[in-house]
């Protein structure tokens, strides 16, 4: 298993420019999520999916949209760059809650680092 | 809302001394407990867990004990090596389970030899 891979790991962008950071896992994990990764402000959570076709908002999801129509992938979409963007972005997936046993650690992938001039 | 606390950075100690890194939580119900490991330039891994209070997760010489009744998840080691030097991060994740982690700010240790 890959485990959670994410591309790309570096990206520069212009203010006002649009992308989409890629996320995927290999682990049939149900639960994915996205999280920012800001000095001295730990990692906070942007928008989540709980499963294909459904997802939600975090506690900082403005400027940032997502969808989910495999289970396999994540993709985190800017629609237009703003230098508070620039951060380190993290994809982590989970497991299914119909495991009998409790077991939501979570996997996190390598990150992108995002430069917004 | 939940929310988790962390003692702030960076600690910096010699190798071999004893490491303990603070951190409380607020939450409802009876959420999980995480420590995660942060290496220079890498993404998180997971250092040890604890599901139920008075469990105690631990991994690598590192331990953590889930206390209800303090609200707390410390982070100790008995004696630290160079290579622990990393950002270490205590998290929850809520009853619910809906795959969210709530994380502190993090705590930058720095060892030298």
């Amino acid at each position: 298993n890959a485990g959670v891979t994410q591309t790309p790991k570096f990206q520069v962008l212009k203010t006002g420019q649009s992308m989409t950071l890629q996320c995927a896992q290999d682990m049939n994990h149900e639960y994915m999520s996205w999280y920012r990764q800001d000095p001295g402000m730990g990692l906070r959570l942007i928008h989540y999916s709980v499963g294909a076709g459904i997802t939600d908002q975090g506690e900082v999801p403005n400027g940032y949209n997502v969808s989910r129509s495999t289970t396999e992938d994540f993709p985190l979409r800017l629609l237009s760059a703003a230098p508070s963007q620039t951060s380190v972005y993290f994809c982590a997936s989970s497991y299914s809650r119909r495991l009998a046993v409790r077991t939501d650690t979570q996997y996190f992938g390598p990150g992108t680092r995002l430069t917004v001039l | 809302g939940d929310s988790v606390t962390q003692m702030e950075g960076p600690v910096t100690l010699s190798e071999e001394a004893f490491l303990t890194i603070n951190c409380t939580y607020t939450a409802t119900g009876y959420p999980s407990l995480f420590w995660y490991v942060q290496y220079p330039g890498e993404g998180l891994q997971l250092l040890l867990k604890a599901t139920k209070a008075n469990d105690k997760g631990s991994n690598k010489g590192f331990e953590a004990t889930y206390r209800k009744e303090t609200t707390s998840f410390h982070l100790e080691k008995g004696s630290v090596q160079v290579s622990d030097s990393a950002v270490y991060f205590c998290a929850l994740s809520g009853s619910s389970n809906t795959g969210k982690l709530i994380f502190g700010q993090g705590t930058t240790l720095q060892v030298k030899p």
